[in-house]
């Protein structure tokens, strides 16, 4: 199974509200890292928080980590319809195992005008 | 635009052909990695090379290969290739391990 999950699957919201979306995993990680894929594109890297950070900003969006509950949420604020898209976790695992980052199945997020 | 390029973005051929995929890093990034995505099984890490070397393997199967030659670009072979096989297949890149990976547009593969 993977390594990350993401919750929801599927989120739908009006433009100007503010989306959650949560990533748990298994194992002790290096770092997790958010992507954002428009449908059929490449995935674009948004934001990486390291094992020993709690939260991150970037921008519209905010990135929480808890090593202790093996979860992060990435909220992004006053969403927009161009932020409809699906957002994935990766988790990239510590130094001594294969680097790799293990992708969630992701959240698909609908932004309604 | 990411910088990493693939070729080509479409490909459809039949059961039991061989195929092969480009990816082209960006400038400076020694590591690639190819994944494959599709419906039901989501994106799954295939492998990854850093500078030549094959360095992590994923959920590659045994009629799939990889390699990178000393310019960097590298290729994603298939073979025997099945109806299964249809996904999208995405090369990334990056300058070190374990940090941000720049994602190519992708290849579309349909096996017919």
């Amino acid at each position: 199974s993977q390594q990350g999950e993401e919750d929801p699957q599927a989120l739908s919201i009006q433009e100007g509200e503010n989306a959650t979306m949560n990533c748990s995993y298994k194992t002790s990680i290096n770092n997790l890292q958010w992507y954002r894929q428009n449908s059929g594109r490449g995935l674009v890297h948004l934001i990486l928080i390291r094992s020993n950070e709690r939260e991150k900003h970037s921008g519209r969006l905010r990135v929480t980590l808890d090593t202790s509950k093996k979860s992060s949420s990435l909220l992004i604020t006053a969403s927009r319809a161009a932020d409809t898209a699906s957002y994935f976790c990766a988790t990239d695992l510590p130094s001594g195992s294969a680097r790799q980052l293990t992708f969630g199945s992701g959240t698909q997020l609908t932004v309604l005008p | 635009d990411s910088g990493v390029t693939q070729t080509p973005k479409h490909l459809i051929t039949a059961t039991g052909q061989r195929v092969t995929l480009r990816c082209s890093p960006r400038s400076g990034d020694l590591s690639v990695y190819w994944y494959q995505q599709s419906l039901d099984q989501g994106l799954q890490f295939l492998i990854q090379y850093y500078n030549g070397e094959e360095r992590a393997k994923g959920n590659i199967l045994e009629r799939f290969s990889a390699q990178q030659f000393p310019d960097l670009h590298s290729e994603l072979n298939l073979s025997s290739l099945e109806l299964g096989d249809s996904a999208l297949y995405f090369c990334a890149s990056s300058a070190s391990w374990g940090g941000e990976q720049f994602f190519g547009p992708g290849t579309r593969l349909t096996v017919l």
